[in-house]
């Protein structure tokens, strides 16, 4: 199982670029990086999902290094709705099935006024 | 946009007594699964579902609970017999692939087992 490390917690300011970065040394060759994000009482929410370089969609940009034992979620301009916890799930749910994609204890992102 | 959909919101319950969660997955979703949540710790795997049997489960997932998709739009999880330990937030998901992809999960169903 690839272990992921990411923060504990992040602070920003409305309007401000967040980066939250994600370690996964031991990323095995075909697992994917996941990223969800949850809000108190809610269920996860699906961000964006990558293989390798750069994947973006309408609410965020996730940057993976050639080496993959890095990624990087970017989340422009936040507001203060994007006040939450962040999840790096990394795993290979095809031929390792979903037991082994684990939510760690993620990053509690804080964003101010 | 469609939803997972999750009933009850909250129950309460006495220890030892049976509970049943409801879940209303996506309707063109083919692959189901329940994770719960204790407060404040991590959100757990515990079981997934597709072509009406189990594809995987996990060591929390013991003989006291169980799934099924008793038509064909509801999923449920049984707890036979709940322990005070049973009390957390139970989230039911869908996905269309049953890999990589998305997976859409309910709001939750809160259950405290006294």
């Amino acid at each position: 199982l690839a272990k992921t490390t990411q923060p504990i917690s992040m602070d920003s300011y409305e309007g401000q670029e967040v980066n939250i970065t994600c370690s996964h040394n031991n990323i095995a060759t075909n697992d994917y990086i996941t990223w969800y994000q949850q809000f108190p009482s809610q269920g996860p929410r699906f961000i964006i999902q990558g293989y390798k370089t750069k994947v973006t969609n309408e609410v965020a940009s996730l940057f993976i290094p050639a080496d993959r034992k890095s990624s990087t979620l970017s989340l422009p301009r936040v507001s203060l709705s994007d006040t939450a916890v962040y999840y790096c799930l990394v795993g290979d749910s095809m031929n390792s099935g979903y037991s082994t994609l684990t939510f760690g204890k993620g990053t509690m992102l804080l964003v101010s006024p | 946009e469609p939803e997972v959909t999750q009933t009850p919101s909250h129950q309460v319950t006495q220890m030892g007594q049976e509970v049943i969660l409801r879940c209303v997955p996506i309707s063109n979703h083919l692959y189901f699964y329940w994770y719960r949540q204790i407060l404040g710790q991590k959100v757990e795997f515990l079981v997934s579902f597709y072509n009406n049997e189990i594809s995987e489960k996990s060591e929390i997932f013991d003989d006291q609970f169980s799934v099924e998709r008793p038509d064909g739009s509801n999923f449920t999880l049984k707890i036979r017999s709940t322990k005070l330990e049973d009390s957390a937030m139970y989230f039911c998901a869908s996905s269309p692939q049953g890999y990589y992809g998305e997976l859409f999960f309910g709001e939750g169903s809160r259950l405290t087992v006294l």
